[in-house]
């Protein structure tokens, strides 16, 4: 399977601030998705990552929250915009490979205070 | 509103023991399913996939498929401390499903406890 990174690996940042996710595949891949867990949840999807068009938004997600780039088969951001404590979580990068498999990034853990 | 449903522990059992986790879901179109292991402050990993009705085994996983009852388990034999993690059920919906392409729709999970 694809080797999966992600920066930072955790930060905690302010009220109001905004933080921009990076994930990183080894090789190339179709599709790159966005998700997130809440403290004691499962993952909920945030965002399917398109490459070269804007990012597909799952219901109570919206672009101007969670912008989304995909700049290529390999590379991914997401970016977590005018932060609240409510955005403290886990944000996982995932990748789907041949079939339906998906794979999931080691995650950043975001705490907003 | 698809759905997949998993009873959350959490699940004792003794070493050695097989520990049986169910799931069931709602969308019966669904074709893919997946169960995920989840180390407490670590990322799932993809332990199983089954497509077809009927049972999976890998090394000391078993998964078991049943479409027309809409469910599936993973039997764990010869549990160890180290299974004790998080188990996700994952069910590929369909393709129309919530305008996605047809992503994966995740349990809340069942917490799994092997007691040495």
């Amino acid at each position: 399977s694809a080797v999966i990174s992600q920066k930072p690996s955790r930060d905690i940042c302010q009220r109001g601030t905004s933080l921009t996710i990076q994930c990183q595949v080894d090789s190339q891949v179709t599709m790159m998705f966005w998700y997130r867990q809440q403290p004691g949840q499962s993952l909920t999807l945030i965002a399917t990552a398109n490459q070269g068009s804007e990012a597909t938004y799952e219901s109570g997600f919206v672009i101007d929250k969670f912008p989304i780039s995909r700049p290529n088969l390999t590379f991914s951001t997401l970016t977590v915009s005018n932060m609240s404590p409510e955005d403290s979580s886990i944000y996982l990068c995932s990748v789907r490979e041949e079939g339906y498999e998906q794979y999931f990034g080691p995650g950043t853990r975001l705490t907003v205070t | 509103q698809k759905e997949v449903e998993q009873n959350s522990g959490p699940l004792s059992v003794p070493e050695g023991a097989i520990a049986s986790l169910n799931c069931t879901y709602s969308d019966r179109g669904s074709q893919s399913f997946f169960w995920y292991r989840q180390y407490s402050g670590k990322s799932p990993e993809l332990i199983m996939s089954i497509y077809s009705n009927g049972d999976k085994e890998d090394g000391r996983f078993t998964a078991q498929l049943n479409k027309a009852s809409q469910y599936v388990s993973l039997l764990i034999r010869d549990s160890q401390p180290s299974d004790s993690a998080t188990y996700l059920c994952a069910v590929k919906g369909g393709d129309d499903y919530g305008g996605s392409q047809g992503n994966l729709i995740f349990g809340k999970g069942t917490k799994l406890s092997v007691k040495p």
